[in-house]
């Protein structure tokens, strides 16, 4: 079955770094998501991606964050000054059309010290 | 916001034994999605409700969707060990944005 691919799987970076997450969502999808997850919490939405824009974005989403799809097949997720409050599980994830499920990556653990 | 509640957030259980896991949101929604996450891992996808009235069942799991009193369930029969995982239910909104529950931690005993 085709899968979302994330790198890297851990991430560590010190406190004001910028940081960058990568994504290979699914070939032929057109909709692409990031979610993070604070250990022990729900999976929380940070935006949305379709036709080369952002369709939607969430509070968590500020100014620091920023996503771009580069080429055809990579989806990235950039924080431009981490906090230690960014410490969380990230998860790409795409979608084919819009009644589909979600197909999400197996995620980035990203750690600020 | 749409908000979207579970409970139990903890539920621990014995081989065998029956039991519902329940899902409420809180505005008009046709779609439901449940999700299945093992610790560490990423979210597994175990059903997709499309309408009002859908009922769909995998082995031991049978999740059922009700619109009108935006009201998912997510029944467990006769548990077994492996099901130990935390199960979480979204729901999207207008623009696809999936809307996570709480989740609650299933732990089978034997």
């Amino acid at each position: 079955e085709p899968e979302v691919t994330q790198t890297p799987s851990h991430q560590v970076t010190q406190m004001g770094q910028e940081v960058i997450l990568r994504c290979v969502p699914i070939s032929n999808h057109l909709y692409f998501y990031w979610y993070r997850q604070i250990l022990g919490q729900k999976v929380e939405f940070l935006v949305s991606f379709y036709n080369n824009e952002i369709s939607e974005k969430s509070e968590i989403f500020d100014d620091q964050f920023s996503v771009e799809r580069p080429d055809g097949s990579n989806f990235t997720l950039k924080i431009r000054s981490t906090k230690l409050e960014d410490s969380a599980m990230y998860f790409c994830a795409s979608g084919g059309v819009t009644y589909e499920k979600l197909f999400f990556g197996s995620g980035t653990q990203l750690s600020v010290l | 916001e749409l908000k979207v509640e579970q409970n139990p957030l903890f539920l621990s259980m014995q081989e065998g034994k029956n039991y519902t896991i329940y899902c409420n949101y809180s505005t008009t929604s046709d779609r439901l999605y449940w999700y299945r996450q093992d610790p560490g891992k990423s979210l597994e996808s175990l059903f997709v409700l499309l309408s009002n009235g859908a009922v769909k069942q995998e082995g031991r799991l049978m999740a059922s969707l009700d619109t009108k009193a935006r009201l998912s369930t997510l029944h467990i029969t006769a548990a077994v060990h492996d099901l130990s995982a935390t199960y979480f239910c979204a729901v999207p909104n207008t623009g696809n944005q999936f809307y996570f529950g709480t989740g609650t931690s299933l732990t089978v005993i034997p």
